[in-house]
């Protein structure tokens, strides 16, 4: 089963507000990625995180590698009805070829 | 298309079918991993080849479930006697050589929905 914990499960936000959501686990992991999954499609990349407190953004999206490197958050700046749908968390321990652990996601609707 | 490639994208079997579902992953990519994603849920890793060795197959549910790659580009994940709770969206995902701490990005394909009536 899944190791990674994301929170939170869903939120309704206004066109213009900001966004934080976060993924912790039990366990370490070396890499911290964050994908958007549209409906009918596989995830996107957005973030990939690589060292232990590295904060890294990628237009208004903002990401962090925790220092413990157990959890990562990501936030998204002034949000726009196209930044819907499902953020996923996903760590790496660089074995099986960089198998991800994915967390169970996030569900952003933003009214306009 | 330069981005992975999954067929059927749309399957539905009636319980107790053999189901097929291909990947074409992006031409060059070593890597080639595929996920099963139930409903509501995250991607869960299934199983993991390098060129056409299956060097984890670790996620795999049980031995009803076969993947393979046998000219290490195009993979074929196999159902035998499928039973509802198969009932997911099967992602394929590859990349090139090396992990992601080389820089590397895992490109997912858009899946394929399986539905076991």
């Amino acid at each position: 089963g899944q190791q990674l914990n994301q929170s939170p499960q869903s939120m309704f936000i206004q066109e213009g507000e900001d966004v934080s959501m976060n993924c912790t686990s039990s366990s370490i992991f070396n890499t911290w990625l964050w994908y958007k999954q549209d409906p009918g499609e596989g995830p996107v990349l957005l973030i990939a995180l690589y060292k232990a407190g590295e904060l890294t953004s990628n237009g208004r999206l903002t990401a962090q590698f925790g220092i413990t490197r157990k959890d990562s958050f990501l936030n998204i700046s002034a949000s726009i009805p196209s930044d819907v749908g499902i953020y996923f968390c996903a760590g790496s321990k660089e074995t099986s070829g960089s198998r991800l652990t994915f967390g169970e996601g996030t569900q952003l609707t933003v009214n306009p | 298309g330069a981005g992975v490639s999954q067929s059927p994208r749309y399957k539905v079997a009636k319980r107790g079918q053999d189901v097929a579902l291909r990947c074409d992953p992006i031409s060059g990519h070593v890597s080639l991993f595929w996920y099963q994603q139930a409903l509501g849920q995250g991607p869960e890793f299934l199983t993991y080849f390098q060129n056409e060795a299956q060097l984890d197959k670790s996620g795999l549910p049980s031995d009803r479930f076969f993947a393979e790659r046998p000219e290490g580009s195009v993979s074929t994940l196999k159902i035998q006697r499928t039973q509802q709770e198969d009932s997911a969206v099967y992602l394929c995902a590859s990349s090139t050589r090396g992990g992601l701490l080389s820089g590397n990005t895992i490109y997912f394909g858009e899946g394929s929905w399986l539905t076991v009536v």
